[in-house]
């Protein structure tokens, strides 16, 4: 089955250290997306990438950075993780315009 | 600025009874709305979605209804089973903004026995 996954599944870290939150799909779409979810506040959206080449911020891109190595992966990047940054983090895929977007199963990070 | 509303945290209904998930939304230029199911340890799974240019969609169970001049939208579930049990998130969007998707805060539903 086309799919999107994400590695790691759960992560602990310290405060201050590097973290590269991974995903790749197998569905063939041209656009990537991570979102955070933290409690009561729903799914938020860091950062997008339309094709290897372009690559958008989203409502909350502070703290974080992103690389689009090939059309099927989409990584994220805390340079500097901090307490604020514990969440859910899930990567998604959509093709061309449409709206429906598919997600990974996510990943749970915990920054002490 | 929450655009998109889900003012239910939570909601219990019996099986085979109909669930009412509710969502509303304060920006005008969204013009397509989705719900999104999820259960615990994965991703939101995409489940209905309708344009602005209708009022009601319908997949099985499943139907969402439109308001737009009450900037409302509803998801019902005929009948209702254990397995709905999950947080139903409602996501809206306008085209032409890269999909970008707007989403509420969840309602949890739990379908009894």
């Amino acid at each position: 089955d086309a799919d999107v996954t994400q590695t790691p599944r759960n992560r602990i870290t310290k405060t201050g250290k590097r973290i590269m939150l991974e995903c790749s799909q197998t569905k063939g779409h041209d656009r990537m997306y991570w979102y955070r979810q933290d409690p009561g506040l729903g799914l938020r959206l860091i950062y997008y990438s339309f094709d290897v080449k372009d690559i958008n911020k989203g409502e909350i891109s502070d703290g974080y950075s992103v690389s689009r190595q090939a059309q099927a992966k989409f990584s994220l990047s805390l340079e500097s993780a901090i307490p604020n940054q514990t969440a859910l983090y899930f990567c998604a895929t959509s093709k061309g315009s449409t709206h429906e977007q598919f997600f990974g199963p996510g990943t749970r990070l915990t920054v002490l | 600025d929450q655009q998109v509303k889900q003012n239910s945290p939570s909601l219990s209904v019996q099986e085979g009874r109909i669930s009412i998930l509710n969502c509303d939304y304060t920006n005008s230029m969204f013009d397509y709305f989705l719900w999104y199911k999820k259960y615990p340890a994965e991703g939101p799974t995409f489940l209905i979605s309708i344009s602005s240019i209708k009022d009601k969609n319908e997949d099985g169970r499943f139907t969402v209804f439109l308001n737009k001049s009450a900037k409302h939208l509803s998801l019902h579930i005929v009948p209702s089973q254990p397995g709905d049990s999950a947080v139903y998130f409602c996501a809206a969007s306008r085209t032409g903004t890269a999909s970008k998707l707007t989403f509420g805060t969840g309602t949890r539903l739990q379908v009894t026995l």
